[in-house]
């Protein structure tokens, strides 16, 4: 079953903060995030797992409430190369990933 | 480099024709993975595949089939069942549940 994400788009000022977030109703094993521009392939940006620690890369990071099956992805101070689609992952049988509808990101000057 | 290559970039297809999808991985991994995207939706599974010679259905097989004969290669094949073909088409591999997963660059597919 699809993870739910919200907000479905978010438009930020530079140097604003966002956080997007993901529910499923599954128990879940790992949680990915990834980003995606116009025309392209998506890029990894990190991954949860149950049982793991918060992750962060830079001004990106994530958690995971295992209880809730939850997870939230949190971009500090964006910048205008944040914007894009960010789509989160589910895996809740160990062998795929099934993905959000995903949360359009646009940050303007 | 290691990665994957998808091909061709831009492929259309005539009205009853099969046509395949390549995607190719040097990565040595072992989960293969095909997905659909229709614009401005999410990523939706075909089929995937956790080893040589074994692969399952996903979300949306239907009007699909795959072949996973070699650990590198993973191709897709749409048929002539499938009668919304049109959309973006991106391969993926993994090193297993756990890891990230590393996609192509996509193939657009498009009905003449």
């Amino acid at each position: 079953q699809q993870p739910v994400q919200s907000p479905q788009a978010v438009i930020l000022r530079e140097g604003e903060d966002a956080v997007i977030n993901c529910s499923s109703s599954k128990a879940l094993y790992s949680v990915h995030w990834y980003r995606q521009k116009h025309g392209e392939a998506p890029v990894f940006l990190m991954i949860l797992l149950k049982g793991g620690e918060q992750k962060g890369h830079e001004k990106i990071s994530a958690s995971f409430n295992e209880k809730k099956q939850q997870s939230s992805l949190y971009l500090t101070a964006s910048q205008l190369s944040y914007s894009g689609t960010y789509f989160c992952g589910t895996d809740s049988s160990y062998d795929k990933v099934i993905f959000g509808p995903g949360t359009s990101l646009s940050v303007i000057p | 480099d290691g990665g994957i290559t998808q091909s061709p970039k831009y492929l259309f297809r005539k009205e009853g024709q099969n046509v395949t999808l390549s995607c190719e991985q040097n990565l040595n991994h072992d989960a293969m993975y095909w997905y659909r995207q229709d614009p401005g939706q999410g990523l939706r599974l075909i089929y995937y595949s956790q080893i040589v010679n074994d692969f399952q259905k996903g979300d949306i097989a239907e009007g699909y089939s795959v072949s996973r004969e070699k650990k590198e290669s993973f191709p897709l094949t749409v048929t002539s069942a499938q009668k919304n073909p049109t959309a973006f088409y991106l391969c993926a591999s993994s090193g297993g549940a756990g890891q990230p997963q590393h996609f192509g660059d996509g193939t657009r597919l498009s009905i003449l």
